[in-house]
């Protein structure tokens, strides 16, 4: 069973519209979760890192939130472009080994409509 | 933007052919990553190193093998492509020194084996 899942599985918005994405996860013990856009056919790049005393970090429209008590954490979107199409993934690292291994949710497809 | 180049990006062989992606980068990280992904699915780990002469097998099980002679290359083999082995695979590289442990990709190889 996956131990990060993310929704909704796809969203579409038209421009200029804000929006959340969610992603849950069971990974113990948590060290890191990170968010990352991954553009169609490109590798996925990073948003935003964020540790367990951090509760929000923000990277220009992109800001997230952290509840490691509930284990959840939200990728909020302000000001939606048509370049925000794209899946987003949710990714925890646990603190169980030097490598730091990583859980990756299956991502949110984002559709931005003109 | 990140300094990690992969080739092919895109690549259609048959059944039973030998190939090699490369994946080259020029961070000077310790920390090498292949992964698979395919459509809807979460990033599966197949292959990692910690640095020069250090490899080690992943989460998913896979036919295929690499190697690390010197610090900014890992290139992955298949020795007989099959079907089964058509997929999106990215590489990735992260900075041992850091404790976030930031994953940096590259653009991908896509493989179709006919």
């Amino acid at each position: 069973k996956n131990q990060v899942e993310q929704s909704p599985q796809s969203l579409i918005i038209l421009e200029g519209k804000n929006c959340t994405l969610q992603c849950n996860y069971t990974v113990s013990p948590f060290s890191n979760l990170r968010w990352y856009k991954q553009d169609t056919g490109r590798g996925p790049v990073s948003l935003t890192i964020m540790t367990f005393s951090e509760n929000t970090k923000s990277n220009g429209r992109y800001t997230a939130t952290l509840d490691a008590d509930t284990k959840q954490s939200s990728l909020h979107i302000t000001a939606s472009q048509l370049s925000d199409s794209a899946s987003y993934i949710c990714v925890v690292s646990d603190r169980g080994s030097t490598l730091g291994r990583l859980y990756f949710g299956r991502g949110t497809q984002l559709t931005v409509w003109p | 933007e990140a300094d990690i180049y992969q080739t092919p990006r895109y690549l259609v062989i048959g059944t039973g052919k030998k190939i090699t992606l490369e994946c080259s980068q020029t961070m000077g990280h310790d920390k090498m990553y292949w992964y698979q992904q395919d459509p809807g699915m979460e990033l599966h780990l197949i292959h990692y190193s910690y640095g020069v002469n250090s490899t080690e097998k992943g989460d998913l099980s896979s036919e295929s093998t690499v190697s690390r002679i010197r610090t900014e290359h890992f290139p992955l083999t298949l020795e007989s492509a099959r079907p089964s082995h058509t997929s999106q695979y990215l590489c990735a590289s992260s900075d041992q020194g850091k404790n976030t442990g930031e994953l940096f990709f590259g653009e991908g190889s896509r493989l179709t084996v006919l």
